[in-house]
């Protein structure tokens, strides 16, 4: 089945050190790829998307880009600062889901001043 | 702005009591999802609902049950709560399975459900 797999955290930077997440995924056809936040006492709430190979989705200084050849979306945000402290999660939808989105266990950025 | 409200946002149950966790959205949407999130595991698919009256199984629907008689409301039903269905858990829509969009998840801001 539909599976995404993403590094472990918790990830800890300083403000304005370049942050990246790895996110790897197994799916048939051509499933469409997101990155959700969750800020701390929140819900998840859209970072990004991309719905096909090569695409780049980008939001808040965030970019991801869909590598359907390495199977990968890799979050990447190049100066962060302490309010993108939160609790990363990859998504992807296949194309026979409904919407169903499968999701990966998350990671944890910690950003300290 | 477009939102998903959970009724409760902390609760604290008895094991063997049943427990109803609300969810409204304003949207119009025509999915409705229910989601467990446990620490390491992600989000899992508990139920979920493309249409009023109608209800599909998600990846880990034991113990539990869903009601959609109206399209802005999905209710999730816990019949007789256990300690292993202390949990986070969060309801999310969708606009449908067509259009620009249609697969973008809003969700509310969860319940934190404690069984002791």
């Amino acid at each position: 089945g539909d599976s995404v797999t993403q590094m472990e955290g918790p990830v800890t930077l300083s403000e304005e050190a370049f942050l990246t997440i790895n996110c790897t995924y197994t799916a048939t056809g051509y499933p469409s790829l997101f990155w959700y936040v969750q800020y701390p006492g929140e819900g998840l709430q859209l970072l990004l998307k991309a719905t096909k190979a090569d695409d780049k989705g980008s939001n808040k200084g965030f970019e991801a880009t869909y590598r359907k050849e390495t199977t990968s979306f890799h979050l990447e945000k190049g100066s962060v600062q302490v309010s993108d402290s939160a609790v990363y999660f990859c998504a992807l939808d296949s194309t026979d889901s409904w919407g169903k989105l499968q999701f990966g266990a998350g990671t944890q950025v910690v950003v300290t001043p | 702005d477009v939102k998903v409200t959970q009724s409760s946002r902390y609760l604290v149950k008895r094991t063997g009591e049943k427990v109803f966790l609300e969810c409204v959205q304003d949207m119009d949407h025509e999915n409705m999802f229910w989601y467990r999130q446990d620490p390491g595991l992600g989000l899992r698919l508990i139920y979920f609902s493309y249409d009023v009256k109608m209800k599909e199984k998600g990846d880990i629907p034991e113990g539990y049950s869903v009601s959609r008689e109206k399209k802005e409301r999905f209710s999730l039903i816990l019949e007789s709560a256990s300690t292993n269905q202390t949990s986070m858990y969060l309801c999310a829509s969708s606009l449908g399975y067509t259009g620009a969009g249609a697969n973008v998840l809003t969700f509310g801001a969860g319940s934190r459900l404690t069984v002791l």
